[in-house]
């Protein structure tokens, strides 16, 4: 069945890159998701990718898709206080409605 | 304002009552959907619902059951609170063009004593 695995915490300094890793195993996965969970808030789309691409870039969001390793990762440029949160990945099939399955999350830090 | 909110926002109860927790949505969306979220577990499906009149259960229904009373509204009762129900709950939207983008409401805080 669907997995989607991620680490469970990461700690970075103000101004450095993040860089938030992903692994999911079902190799027919259409879209994989990122999204940000700010404390006492719902889960917030950050940005999506569709299986054919290698990369997605938006502002100081970058989005790479190895599907070879089945892993996909988010990396935060610049990285501000105010992205500290929780990022969930997440991966569903296309076509009608596919269950979407979500990863624990992977907490963030930002150091100041 | 909020696209979809949820109600309560906190609640505390005794195991054994039966509460309901309520969502509602502008969004236009028919899809809505259930989910806890619980430390080291993530999200888990508790129910979704394509319509007013289609019903479905996800990975974890059992103890919950839901309602859909009309298209911006969709609730969650637990009939019998026992204390592994204490999570968080989100309820969320998603609209069937593209992909599954899903649109949460805040969350409400459930504590069952």
């Amino acid at each position: 069945g669907e997995d989607v695995e991620q680490s469970l915490f990461l700690s970075v300094r103000e101004g450095d890159s993040s860089v938030i890793n992903c692994t999911y195993t079902d190799s027919s996965s259409t879209y994989l998701y990122w999204y940000k969970q700010e404390p006492g808030a719902g889960l917030q789309l950050l940005t999506y990718i569709f299986s054919n691409m290698d990369m997605k870039q938006d502002q100081r969001l970058t989005v790479l898709l190895n599907k070879k390793d089945k892993h996909l990762s988010l990396r935060i440029a610049d990285t501000q206080t105010g992205d500290s949160a929780i990022y969930f990945c997440a991966e569903s099939l296309s076509g009608g409605y596919q269950k979407v399955t979500f990863g624990i999350g992977t907490k963030l830090q930002v150091i100041p | 304002d909020a696209d979809v909110t949820q109600t309560p926002r906190n609640r505390i109860t005794k195991t054994g009552k039966r509460i309901m927790l309520e969502c509602s949505q502008t969004k236009g969306h028919d899809r809505m959907y259930w989910y806890r979220q619980d430390p080291g577990l993530g999200l888990r499906l508790i129910y979704y619902s394509f319509d007013v009149k289609d019903i479905n259960k996800g990975e974890i229904s059992d103890g919950y059951s839901v309602s859909r009373q009309a298209q911006a509204k969709f609730s969650l009762s637990l009939e019998s609170a026992i204390p592994n129900q204490t999570a968080l709950y989100f309820c969320a939207t998603s609209d069937p063009r593209g992909p599954e983008t899903q649109y949460f409401g805040p969350g409400t805080r459930l504590l069952v004593l």
